[in-house]
C-alpha cells in the first residue's frame, strides 16, 4: 500500500540552528516526492518536489530535500532557521498525472522555532 | 503564478443548511481539482477528485449525496455540504491541477462550523 510516513510529529529548533525533516515513503513505482508548508488557518504551500534526475533539489524560502531510493526517503533541510518558518511541514507522495494525480501525505510535523 | 482562491474562508451556519464552497483558479486552467478535509492536528484526507465536465470521483467512505461537487469550468470548482451537521464541521481545502499537471496548488482553505 502506498503511504508516507513522518516519524516526528513535533520539533522545535533554535533560531540559526540546522534543521532535518524526516520523510520516509512506501510507494509501488518511482515516485513524485513534495514537502508542502502550512501556516495556522491557511492552505499549503508547494516548498519542493521530486519528480526524476538530480536527486538534491532546492526549493524556496532555503529548504532543499534528498531523495534516497535506497532508503524511502525524502527528507527536507535547512541550514540556518528563521522564525517565520514556524509552521506545519507536510511530505507527500503523488501519482503520476495520467493515473489519477493523487496526493497522500504524511501526518505531518510542527515546527516550533526558538528565538 | 498558479494562484488558487477559495471562498469563503470561514462559514458558520446552523444544521439543516447546506453551504457551498467555491474555488478558483486565478491564473491557469485546472483541468483536475481536489478536495479535501483536515481535521485539527490532523493531515489532509482526500475526499473526491474532480475533472472539468465529468462527475467527481470520491474516495471510500465519502458520501457523495451529502459533498456535492461540481466542476462546470476549467477554473472553478464548488463542493456543496448538504444538510450539514455539526460532525462536519471542519477545514475543507481545495488544490487544483493544470498545466504543471504533477504539481497541486492549494486554497487557503474554508473553516466550516455548524452548530
Amino acid at each position: 500500500a502506498q503511504s508516507v510516513t513522518q516519524p516526528d510529529i513535533h520539533i522545535t529548533v533554535s533560531e540559526g540552528a540546522s534543521l532535518e525533516l524526516r520523510c520516509n515513503y512506501s510507494y509501488g513505482a518511482t515516485p513524485y516526492l513534495f514537502w508542502y508548508v502550512q501556516s495556522p488557518g491557511q492552505g499549503l504551500q508547494l516548498l519542493l518536489k521530486y519528480f526524476s534526475g538530480d536527486t538534491l533539489v532546492q526549493g524556496i524560502k532555503g529548504f532543499e530535500a534528498e531523495f534516497k531510493r535506497s532508503q524511502s526517503s525524502f527528507n527536507l533541510r535547512k541550514p540556518s532557521v528563521h522564525w517565520s518558518d514556524a509552521a506545519e511541514y507536510f511530505c507527500a507522495v503523488g501519482a503520476p498525472y495520467n493515473q489519477g494525480g493523487k496526493l497522500i501525505f504524511g501526518q505531518g510535523t510542527e515546527l516550533s522555532v526558538k528565538p | 503564478g498558479a494562484v488558487v482562491s477559495q471562498h469563503p474562508s470561514r462559514v458558520i451556519c446552523k444544521s439543516g443548511t447546506s453551504v457551498k464552497i467555491e474555488c478558483r483558479s486565478l491564473d491557469f486552467q485546472a483541468t483536475t481539482m481536489f478536495w479535501y478535509r483536515q481535521f485539527p492536528k490532523q493531515s489532509l484526507m482526500l475526499m473526491a477528485t474532480s475533472n472539468e465536465g465529468s462527475k467527481a470521483t470520491y474516495e471510500q467512505g465519502v458520501e457523495k449525496d451529502k459533498f456535492l461537487i461540481n466542476h462546470a469550468s476549467l477554473t472553478l470548482s464548488t463542493l456543496t455540504v448538504t444538510s450539514a451537521h455539526p460532525e462536519d464541521s471542519s477545514f475543507y481545502i481545495c488544490s487544483a491541477s493544470g498545466q504543471t499537471k504533477n504539481i497541486q496548488y492549494f486554497g487557503a482553505g474554508t473553516r466550516l462550523s455548524v452548530l
